[in-house]
């Protein structure tokens, strides 16, 4: 089992570009949630998707978007890059049980960095 | 809102000595408790969790016991080892969906 890979590992986007982070559940996940990790700092919820749509999001602008795929993977997106977009950004998998979500599982994460 | 509060780092160890690190929570409800680790390069580990009051987790000669009376779930290891260095995160999770909730990590490095 691979468990979650992210792609790329690293990135370097200018200002006011756009950027697509791709993430890879892990085998038998069918929820997949993306995290901003700033340096110094704890994980931030961006949103998780279930079902192919967002079922929750956190306190992040429109700029930030996602989509999921019918094989449960699935992208970041970033528009219009800001200095302060720079961070790790990381995808976590689980199952979504009736009784609610199983323990999330973290990929490496992707370092994007905004020149 | 729910939020999470953990000890700063970094936490300077020498091999074998006591670890404690502090964490508490402020929640509704009745959240999932959770210990993450991050090695150098790399992303978060579950290292050990909790459900429910009272219950403790452990892992690796790591426990942390869910205190619903003083809203705090301290992360403890009774002799710590070199390649305990790393990075620890205290989180809980909220609602059935267990969106994950993170302090601000707390840096430990374990010298011989």
């Amino acid at each position: 089992d691979a468990g979650v890979t992210q792609s790329p590992t690293h990135l370097i986007k200018t200002r006011g570009q756009q950027v697509t982070l791709r993430c890879s559940p892990k085998s038998g996940h069918d929820t997949v949630s993306w995290y901003q990790q700033a340096l110094g700092q704890g994980p931030q919820f961006i949103f998780q998707y279930y079902e192919e749509e967002e079922r929750q999001r956190g306190n992040f602008p429109d700029r930030f978007s996602g989509h999921q795929f019918p094989n449960y993977s699935s992208e970041l997106n970033v528009n219009a890059l800001l200095l302060g977009d720079s961070a790790l950004y990381l995808c976590a998998s689980s199952f979504s049980a009736l009784g609610g979500n199983t323990e999330a599982f973290f990929g490496q994460g992707t370092r994007l960095t905004v020149v | 809102g729910n939020s999470v509060t953990q000890m700063e780092g970094p936490v300077t160890l020498s091999e074998e000595a006591f670890l404690t690190i502090n964490c508490t929570y402020t929640a509704t409800g009745y959240p999932s408790l959770f210990w993450y680790v991050q090695y150098p390069g790399e992303g978060l580990q579950l290292l050990l969790k909790a459900t429910k009051a009272d219950d403790k987790g452990s892992n690796k000669g790591f426990e942390a016991t869910y205190r619903k009376e003083t809203t705090s779930f301290h992360l403890e290891k009774g002799s710590v080892q070199v390649s305990d260095s790393a990075v620890y995160f205290c989180a809980l999770g909220s609602g059935g969906y267990n969106k994950l909730i993170f302090g601000a990590g707390t840096r430990l490095a374990v010298h011989p």
